[in-house]
């Protein structure tokens, strides 16, 4: 069973300049899960969909983020324009509820220069 | 004062050696605990997950919790040089970690000496 897909692996951009990331969950997978890992940090939530709705983004920057889930199977999370302290790896979860084990996709780093 | 705390080392071990990694906790609202294995440009992958107190055991693993001292623990026992990546522990109120939440801790770097 294929695992949880992240594109791109890595991103470099310049300061102000848009980026976006792009997810697709586990086969099945109804809740999906942004998070944010700094280096030498744990991840920390940002966003998290129940098919199509985003039930949890308490923790999204909502000025310069944003995040889709459209059909409730793939999501994009954008950063527009990106400073230079969202340098950091960007990771999607996946599971079938919100009561079940969260699985990891590799993240996307992003260097903002 | 962060709701988890952990070491984050390095620690360096000779293969072999039994590995104890540990967390603290100040929440007493956690009920679940998970050990997540991170290896070097790699998402984390699910090791151990425990509920409430007690010991979890699955091959060389062994997860204990302790919530009267708030304080969670994970052993590795035969440790291989496989073993080095970063160890992340994580809890949460609810099953899953989904409705409220998984706070992390910062992660400890393992490194098994061949």
């Amino acid at each position: 069973e294929a695992g949880v897909v992240q594109s791109p692996r890595y991103k470099i951009i310049e300061k102000k300049q848009p980026v976006a990331f792009w997810c697709n969950p586990i086969s099945g997978h109804n809740t999906l899960y942004w998070y944010l890992q700094n280096l030498g940090q744990g991840p920390e939530l940002l966003i998290r969909y129940e098919n199509e709705e985003a039930v949890d983004d308490s923790q999204l920057p909502k000025d310069r983020f944003s995040a889709e889930r459209l059909k409730g199977v793939d999501s994009t999370l954008k950063i527009q324009p990106a400073e230079l302290g969202d340098s950091a790896v960007y990771l999607c979860a996946s599971s079938f509820g919100e009561r079940d084990t969260q699985y990891f996709g590799p993240g996307t780093r992003l260097t903002v220069l | 004062q962060k709701e988890v705390e952990q070491d984050p080392g390095p620690l360096s071990v000779p293969e072999g050696a039994i590995v104890s990694l540990n967390c603290t906790y100040s929440n007493s609202a956690f009920q679940y605990f998970m050990w997540y294995r991170q290896y070097s440009r790699k998402g984390p992958e699910l090791l151990m997950y425990t509920y409430s107190s007690g010991n979890k055991e699955d091959g060389r693993f062994t997860a204990q919790v302790d919530k009267s001292s708030k304080y969670i623990s994970l052993f590795i026992r035969d440790s291989q040089p496989s073993d080095s990546a970063t160890y992340l522990c994580a809890m949460s109120g609810r099953s899953g970690g989904g409705a409220d939440g998984l706070t992390f801790g910062k992660g400890t770097h393992l490194i098994i000496q061949p």
